[in-house]
C-alpha cells in the first residue's frame, strides 16, 4: 500500500524558515517523480513544485521560487521542502504527492499545516 | 496561466446521473486530471488524461472530453459520493487546478 506521511509543519513567522518532510513507503520511491501541492483554508489547491525520480530536475511555481528547494533522499525514500522567506500567503495544508509519468498527482499525503503568522 | 473554470456546486438525488464540467482557457489536449476531496480530507485522483480510471475506483465515474471542454460522470450517484470536485491541466506550464465543485446530495 503506497504510504506518504508528511511532518515539519506549523506556525513560524513571516520571513522565518520551516522544512518540510514526506516519508514514502509502499513503492520504489526511486522510480518516480514526486512534488508538493498546497490548499490554503478554504481555498482550492495549488502546485507549488515538482522533482524528478533522480532529483535532477526541480520545477517551481512563480511565487516560490528562490524561496522553495524541493530535495529528495532516495536511500530513505523521504521527499523535503525547504521554505525560506515564508509570507502570510504561503498559509496552507501541504500535500505530498507521487508523480506517475504526464504530471498527475496520483497519490497523496494526509497533508500538514504550514501557518506563518506574528 | 492556464484558467480551469468548474461551476461552483450541483445537487443530485442518489441513483441520478451527474455531469461536472470544466473548461480551459486554452487547449490542454488530454492532459486533464479529476479529483474528490471530502472534507477533512486529502484528494483522490480519479481520472487521469481525460478518461483513463484510476487504480480502485469504482467504474460508476468516467471522464470525457479533448482540448479546452471536459466532463466528469458520476452514474449513477451515491450518498458517500458528496464531495467536492477538482480538475486540473498538465498540458501547459504551470499545471494549475480549477476552484472546485461541490456536490451535494439531496
Amino acid at each position: 500500500e503506497v504510504q506518504l506521511v508528511e511532518s515539519g509543519g506549523g506556525l513560524v513567522q513571516p520571513g522565518r524558515s520551516m522544512k518540510l518532510s514526506c516519508a514514502a513507503s509502499g513503492f520504489t520511491f526511486s522510480n518516480y517523480g514526486m512534488a508538493w501541492v498546497r490548499q490554503a483554508p478554504t481555498k482550492g489547491l495549488e502546485w507549488v513544485a515538482t522533482i524528478s525520480y533522480d532529483g535532477s530536475s526541480t520545477y517551481y511555481r512563480d511565487s516560490v521560487k528562490g524561496r522553495f528547494t524541493i530535495s529528495r533522499d532516495n536511500a530513505k525514500s523521504t521527499l523535503y521542502l525547504q521554505m525560506n522567506s515564508l509570507r502570510s500567503e504561503d498559509t496552507a495544508t501541504y500535500y505530498c504527492t507521487r508523480v506517475p509519468g504526464s504530471l498527475y498527482f496520483d497519490y497523496w499525503g494526509q497533508g500538514v499545516m504550514v501557518t506563518v503568522s506574528s | 496561466d492556464t484558467v480551469l473554470t468548474q461551476s461552483p456546486a450541483l445537487a443530485v438525488s442518489p441513483g441520478e446521473r451527474v455531469s461536472i464540467s470544466c473548461r480551459a482557457s486554452e487547449g490542454v489536449n488530454s492532459y486533464m486530471h479529476w479529483y474528490q476531496q471530502k472534507p477533512g480530507q486529502q484528494p483522490k485522483l480519479l481520472i487521469y488524461k481525460a478518461s483513463n480510471l484510476a487504480s480502485g475506483v469504482p467504474a460508476r465515474f468516467s471522464g470525457s472530453g479533448s482540448g479546452t471542454d471536459f466532463t466528469l460522470t458520476i452514474d449513477p450517484v451515491e450518498a458517500d459520493d458528496t464531495a467536492t470536485y477538482f480538475c486540473q491541466q498538465s498540458w501547459n506550464d504551470p499545471n494549475t487546478f480549477g476552484a472546485g465543485t461541490k456536490l451535494e446530495l439531496k
